[in-house]
């Protein structure tokens, strides 16, 4: 079963509005990372968070780490058509072992409109 | 550097074919691992490495075999290719064992068809 829960699944916002997208998880946070993926193309690393309370920003791009909550928000403000796109949340959990794995939630999609 | 790097781009299969996706980093990363993307799904993790000799299972293992022979490689296997597993496969990359600690460079994907 899917770890990662992102809310919504889809969203569309007018040109100059802003969104957040969240990212939750069933297990203990060790790190999170947002990518952001063009449709049909790869992924494009946005920031990655490790400490509960952390908060980045990257261009309009914020995102914040919640450790008590297991939870990161990422907030675009004033969107541009240039934000579209899908947006993953990937969750840093423990693997077997000493070793820690990657697993990402279902993506967000996001259309922005003129 | 040529980062991550994926081949082939594109691949037709039939039912029962076996064919191996290869991956491969120049940068030295202990960390790969390999995904698959479906509509709707984001990405599921099917197997990871933590060193040469070293792999793990991920979310979605079944029908997937893996090594890791060299730091440099890490090729993932098909040993009987079934339309359930056509999908666009990502492999990527990262300097430290430890997943959360660095960022995860991704290769450009493999877009699978199994007919």
């Amino acid at each position: 079963s899917q770890e990662l829960e992102q809310s919504p699944q889809s969203l569309i916002v007018q040109e100059g509005k802003n969104l957040t997208i969240n990212c939750t998880s069933s297990k203990t946070l060790y790190g999170l990372y947002w990518y952001k993926q063009k449709y049909g193309e790869g992924l494009i690393f946005l920031m990655m968070l490790q400490k509960g309370g952390e908060e980045k920003s990257h261009e309009k791009i914020t995102a914040k780490l919640d450790e008590k909550k297991q939870q990161s928000s990422l907030h675009i403000t004033a969107s541009q058509p240039s934000h579209a796109g899908i947006y993953l949340c990937g969750a840093v959990t423990w693997g077997t072992g000493t070793a820690s794995k990657l697993t990402f939630g279902t993506g967000t999609r996001l259309q922005v409109t003129l | 550097n040529a980062g991550v790097t994926q081949t082939p781009k594109f691949q037709v299969l039939k039912t029962g074919q076996s064919m191996t996706l290869q991956c491969a980093q120049d940068m030295n990363h202990e960390y790969m691992s390999w995904y698959r993307q479906d509509p709707g799904m984001g990405l599921r993790l099917i197997h990871y490495s933590v060193g040469a000799g070293i792999t793990d299972q991920g979310e979605v293992p079944n029908g997937y075999n893996v090594s890791r022979s060299t730091t440099e490689d890490f090729p993932l296997r098909l040993l009987s290719a079934a339309p359930s597993q056509t999908s666009v496969y990502f492999c990527a990359s990262s300097y430290s064992r430890l997943a959360g600690t660095y960022e995860q460079y991704f290769g450009p994907g493999t877009r699978l068809t199994v007919t």
